[in-house]
């Protein structure tokens, strides 16, 4: 079974400019949640979609964004980035909401913002 | 509100034991669970406890202490494939959201 997968894996953007990052989650899974990991922050949740619908989010303001396909596939969006946005975003699948923690996490796109 | 204190860096020589602690305040608690993430890697699940007690896969075990709002990874027989950074994680507050301590980098030495 194929694992997660996100892409792109490295990106540089500038700052005042917008990204977006997709992700593909394991076959079967519907859950996908997001986090920003930092060195100085560590592993931050970000949003968790299911079904096609925000089910949770973390403490991150508005300019971060997401959406889930029907297919469950996912993306995220930053608009106006900043230097701060810098990180390492992965995403995690995991089959249902149910209170498991076992989530696959996809390897993570890198993101420097100049 | 919610944090997870675990020690920033351990190290420890190969074939040895060591235990990495997890302490933790939140509201609506429903488990600590374990993720081990080597440099340039994706985080990967280890272990989950919802109740007191030990749990055993292989070389690791986890344990959860409610009362103490505690836990512990411990890993056995050290390799050095074991060097990587180790995460706990509860699932709580109001949302339910998934929050990590900051982890514990573990360097094995031969």
């Amino acid at each position: 079974k194929a694992g997660v997968t996100q892409t792109p894996r490295y990106l540089i953007k500038t700052r005042g400019q917008q990204v977006t990052l997709s992700c593909s989650p394991i076959s079967g899974h519907r859950s996908v949640s997001w986090y920003q990991q930092t060195p100085g922050q560590g592993l931050q949740f970000l949003f968790e979609y299911f079904s096609e619908t925000q089910r949770n989010k973390g403490n991150f303001p508005g300019r971060f964004s997401g959406r889930q396909f029907s297919n469950s596939r996912s993306e995220m969006n930053v608009s106006t980035l900043e230097l701060g946005d810098s990180a390492l975003y992965l995403c995690a699948s995991r089959k249902d909401r149910g209170l498991s923690y076992e989530q696959y996490f996809g390897p993570g796109t890198r993101l420097t913002v100049t | 509100g919610q944090s997870l204190e675990q020690p920033s860096e351990v190290t420890a020589v190969e074939g040895a034991i060591v235990q990495i602690n997890c302490t933790y305040q939140t509201s609506g608690f429903y488990g600590l669970s374990w993720y081990q993430q080597h440099d340039g890697g994706a985080p990967t699940f280890l272990s989950y406890n919802a109740l007191d007690g030990l749990e055993e896969t292989g070389r690791f075990s986890s344990f959860l202490s409610r009362s103490d709002s505690y836990g512990y990874l411990l890993l056995q027989e050290l390799q050095m494939k074991d060097s990587a950074s180790y995460f706990c994680a509860v699932r709580g507050g109001s949302q339910g959201n998934l929050i990590f301590g900051k982890g514990t980098k573990l360097s094995v030495k031969p």
